[in-house]
């Protein structure tokens, strides 16, 4: 069974602060990970990573893919108050029937004070 | 934002009702899914649809029912609703000829069964 594992669950910063979110994952036929940020409704895409993009950027955020050692870290640096949401990581598996499903992570509650 | 749209948006049901929750999309993708969410838990698959008339169980199927008798439409069905069916239920959609596997997601339905 597909596993994805978050850390922390929940954080508290200032803004300005820089925060690392973690993503652990245990996928029989990996295909690819995903970051989602989700605020007060449905979650919203940020990235995917997969063998042929392990490294990924956009503004204040980036996220790198350790396809060796099966972790993700997302980054965020120079927070603001928009920041705070749950991040929510995701994995797909490539296996014949498996159709994209995604197998969620528990979520990191992400809190930035002003 | 994806064309999906969730029906209702808010439902407070008593124990032991049918219910059934819809989501509809106007974008053609052949893949829809349900998940739910609870506080620890991520979203968590219940059920998915690779085309009309063909489903398959998520993780965490057993309570409910789907049917997609049109591309565009994805029921979710509580044949007697419980108490631990309380969530947060989520429709995505997803084209798996795009190479990302990217989900897109619904505005979400709140359901409180009592």
């Amino acid at each position: 069974e597909d596993k994805v594992v978050q850390s922390p669950l929940s954080l508290v910063v200032h803004e300005g602060d820089t925060v690392t979110l973690n993503c652990s994952y245990e996928v029989t036929n990996f295909r690819s990970l995903l970051w989602y940020k989700q605020e007060k409704k449905a979650p919203t895409f940020l990235f995917m990573l997969t063998s042929s993009g392990i490294e990924k950027k956009s503004g204040r955020l980036s996220s790198i893919l350790d396809k060796k050692e099966l972790f993700s870290i997302l980054n965020i640096t120079a927070t603001q108050t928009g920041d705070s949401a749950i991040y929510l990581c995701a994995v797909t598996n490539a296996g014949g029937t498996s159709y994209g499903k995604l197998t969620f992570g528990q979520g990191t509650i992400l809190t930035v004070h002003p | 934002d994806a064309g999906i749209t969730q029906s209702p948006r808010h439902k407070v049901t008593e124990t032991g009702t049918p219910v059934t929750l819809r989501c509809h999309q106007t974008e053609n993708h052949r893949y829809m899914y349900w998940y739910r969410q609870d506080p620890g838990h991520g979203l968590r698959l219940i059920h998915y649809s690779y085309g009309v008339k063909d489903t398959d169980k998520g993780e965490v199927s057993d309570g409910y029912s789907v049917s997609r008798s049109k591309t565009e439409d994805f029921l979710l069905t509580l044949e007697s609703a419980t108490s631990s069916q309380t969530s947060v239920y989520f429709c995505a959609i997803s084209d798996r000829g795009h190479p990302s596997y990217e989900q897109y997601f619904g505005p979400g339905t709140r359901l409180t069964v009592t």
